[in-house]
């Protein structure tokens, strides 16, 4: 059973920084794309990045809102995933999720999400 | 970066409707289109890839349509437990985007 769980959430002051981990484990986690995707409170989703697979030189994309701020790496020894975030925002106040992303037709498409974590930024 | 249009945002429908939601792409997207269904409190979990493939577990009453700008979403016979919100998201080029979300509410 595929199984991701996202841990590190909290609340973080404006400009702090805050790492989010992602554990996954129910299939090979080095042949996948994996995905970090949030949603501020009452709000739509919004895909925030990807990171490749090692066969791909874990090469990574991002969202412009967070282009420069964020970082997304992995550690395929523990299967693990990553999303360091700094000079937080009060807009980057969402839940986080963590997915994964198989390969179908082309393209990546997430099939599995995490529960979830939330991080609030106020003063 | 592309943007998805959903229309209705929001719908009324009762048990036994026929629903059809539309996304509509700012350019072309092939057929890299997938939808997801998310309740409250949960994660989305994904219905249909490649604008048209079910995946495995969805009930055959859910079908997707479409490619190039225009796709839809449609519910043949809704049921009880498909009262959510539902997204379509493109996976032509990066950034990947997701439309802003049509919530399906029971009448």
């Amino acid at each position: 059973e595929v199984q991701l769980v996202e841990s590190g959430g909290g609340l973080v002051q404006p400009g702090g920084s805050l790492r989010l981990s992602c554990a996954a484990s129910g299939f090979t986690f080095s042949d996948h794309y994996m995905d970090w995707v949030r949603q501020a409170p009452g709000k739509g989703l919004e895909w925030i990045g990807r990171n490749r697979n090692k066969a791909n030189s874990y090469t990574t994309e991002y969202a412009a809102s967070v282009n420069g701020r964020f970082t997304i790496s992995r550690d395929d020894s523990t299967s693990s995933l990553y999303l360091q975030m700094n000079s937080l925002k009060t807009e980057d106040t969402a839940v986080y999720y963590c997915a994964r992303s198989y390969f179908y037709s082309s393209v990546y498409y997430i099939d599995y999400w995490g529960q979830g974590t939330l991080v609030t930024v106020s003063s | 970066d592309i943007q998805l249009t959903q229309s209705p945002s929001f719908l009324s429908a009762s048990v036994g409707d026929r629903v059809t939601i539309t996304c509509r792409a700012s350019q072309g997207i092939s057929s890299y289109l997938a939808w997801y269904q998310q309740k409250p409190g949960k994660a989305p979990k994904l219905l249909i890839c490649a604008a048209s493939t079910l995946q495995s577990g969805v009930p055959s009453r859910f079908s997707g349509s479409g490619s190039g700008t225009e796709f839809t979403l449609t519910i043949s016979s809704l049921q009880p437990e498909d009262f959510a919100t539902y997204y379509c998201q493109q996976l032509n080029s990066y950034p990947l985007t997701f439309g802003g979300g049509t919530k399906v509410e029971i009448k």
